[in-house]
């Protein structure tokens, strides 16, 4: 019954590598979102996306970029990893905005940069 | 801007007892309240999510209440088991800047100890 996918539980890179997030849900919504979470600083907003081939910038988007060719699909890419960029990532989908509007989450990403 | 705090930030108790905890917020133009659940290393699991024009929601053992002229919101947790142990964050959606925009609260951490 798994709604929103993140096809990387866990990942281990090295400073300076490109690495790529994946995120699919299969609930056809339209907005998408990836966040960070760290320990103390709670959810961050990175990225999010309220339609295909559309993006918006959250709160830290500082060395990260997104990409949404497909509605079921939103990418996060670092583009060079830094050792800052150590965390847990974490994507949600939603329908169009309204006050019923649940945020489904997927079961995270914990990248770790050396 | 939207600020949302909960207190405790951490929180112990035996089992079988009704607990509260609390999520507040500096801002009442909001869409809705979601309450979460995050268990370590996990995503985050939706529970209750209560409309603005709404004053409560229930589902099983747990009630959620909004009280908006006073920027607070409530999570009961009746008879607690070992298995609500867990991370419970809310989260507002409300309007910032003319954007519609979802803000956490960094969580309280549960253990219900047998």
């Amino acid at each position: 019954d798994v709604k929103v996918t993140q096809s990387s539980r866990y990942l281990v890179k090295r400073t300076g590598e490109k690495v790529f997030l994946e995120c699919v849900q299969d609930m056809d919504h339209e907005n998408m979102f990836w966040y960070r979470q760290d320990p103390g600083l709670g959810l961050r907003l990175i990225y999010f996306s309220y339609d295909v081939k559309m993006k918006e910038k959250g709160d830290i988007p500082e060395g990260y970029s997104v990409s949404r060719e497909k509605k079921e699909r939103f990418s996060l890419i670092l583009e060079s990893a830094s050792t800052n960029q150590t965390s847990m990532y974490l994507c949600a989908s939603s329908l169009s905005p309204s006050e019923a509007n649940v945020l489904t989450f997927g079961a995270g990403s914990r990248l770790t940069v050396l | 801007k939207q600020e949302v705090t909960q207190i405790p930030a951490a929180l112990s108790v035996p089992e079988g007892e009704n607990l509260v905890l609390n999520c507040s917020f500096t801002d009442s133009a909001i869409y809705n309240l979601q309450w979460f659940r995050q268990d370590p290393g996990k995503g985050l699991t939706s529970l209750l999510l209560i409309q603005s024009s709404q004053r409560e929601q229930t589902s099983g053992r747990l009630n959620a209440s909004l009280d908006k002229s006073s920027g607070r919101s409530t999570l009961y947790i009746a008879a607690s088991q070992p298995g609500d142990s867990a991370t419970y964050l809310c989260a507002l959606n409300s309007i910032q800047g003319g954007s519609e925009k979802l803000v956490f609260g960094k969580g309280t951490k549960l253990t219900v100890n047998p």
